[in-house]
């Protein structure tokens, strides 16, 4: 089993939707990043969480550490959100981020 | 723009070759992690240098070297380049927990 977890693998969207990206991890950690991957593209950072909720523009972050669980919404879904987004988690103990594997979001015009 | 640059973008190598990556930092980022992102995959972390010194690595040969200079730039070296080689190397500075990613370098080997 991957220490972090991400659902779903492919979401397609219709522009205007509300849209959620999950991640799960099974490591104790220190901080939790949201990244963001265009096709071809390098690596965008858009949140690192150690606890609660962020909010910038259309994106909201939110982070549960006793569960172990954090979600990406993006709100009003729009085609330029289409991307590979990724969770990565830096570890309590160690000095490397853990990847998922990563979620395939099209949105549709 | 995230202050993290890296070069080239792309290179095309064949087996048996050495190929060089290099990595430019923000300014007080003495902390540089490499990562190897094969196609469809999520990074994997390759090693980190911390000050100059290597800081940690993951699971990979010691034909993938590194170094870390006083002006926050850094190298991966790569000896006897294979074909699963093929990936986009990213680099990433942090500052305290927040990372910093650089375009990456795509590498193919033939």
């Amino acid at each position: 089993k991957n220490e972090v977890e991400q659902s779903p693998q492919n979401l397609t969207a219709q522009e205007g939707e509300f849209i959620t990206i999950n991640c799960s991890y099974s490591v104790g950690i220190s901080a939790l990043h949201w990244l963001q991957q265009h096709p071809g593209g390098g690596i965008v950072s858009l949140f690192m969480l150690s606890s609660g909720k962020k909010k910038h523009g259309r994106l909201i972050a939110t982070i549960n550490i006793q569960e172990k669980h954090s979600s990406l919404h993006i709100t009003a879904s729009h085609p330029r959100d289409s991307a590979v987004y990724i969770c990565a988690v830096a570890p309590e103990y160690g000095n490397k981020l853990v990847f998922g594997a990563g979620t395939i979001l099209r949105v549709k015009s | 723009e995230t202050g993290v640059t890296q070069s080239p973008t792309h290179l095309i190598k064949t087996r048996g070759q050495q190929v060089t990556l290099r990595c430019s930092s923000q300014s007080g980022h003495n902390t540089v992690s490499w990562y190897q992102q094969a196609l469809g995959q999520g990074p994997q972390f390759i090693f980190q240098y911390y000050r100059e010194e290597e800081n940690g690595r993951g699971n990979f040969p010691p034909r993938f070297s590194g170094l870390q200079f006083p002006n926050y730039s850094s190298e991966l070296n790569v000896n006897a380049l294979e074909l699963d080689d093929s990936a986009l190397y990213l680099c990433a500075s942090s500052f305290y927990n927040e990372q910093f990613f650089g375009p990456g370098t795509r590498l193919t080997v033939l």
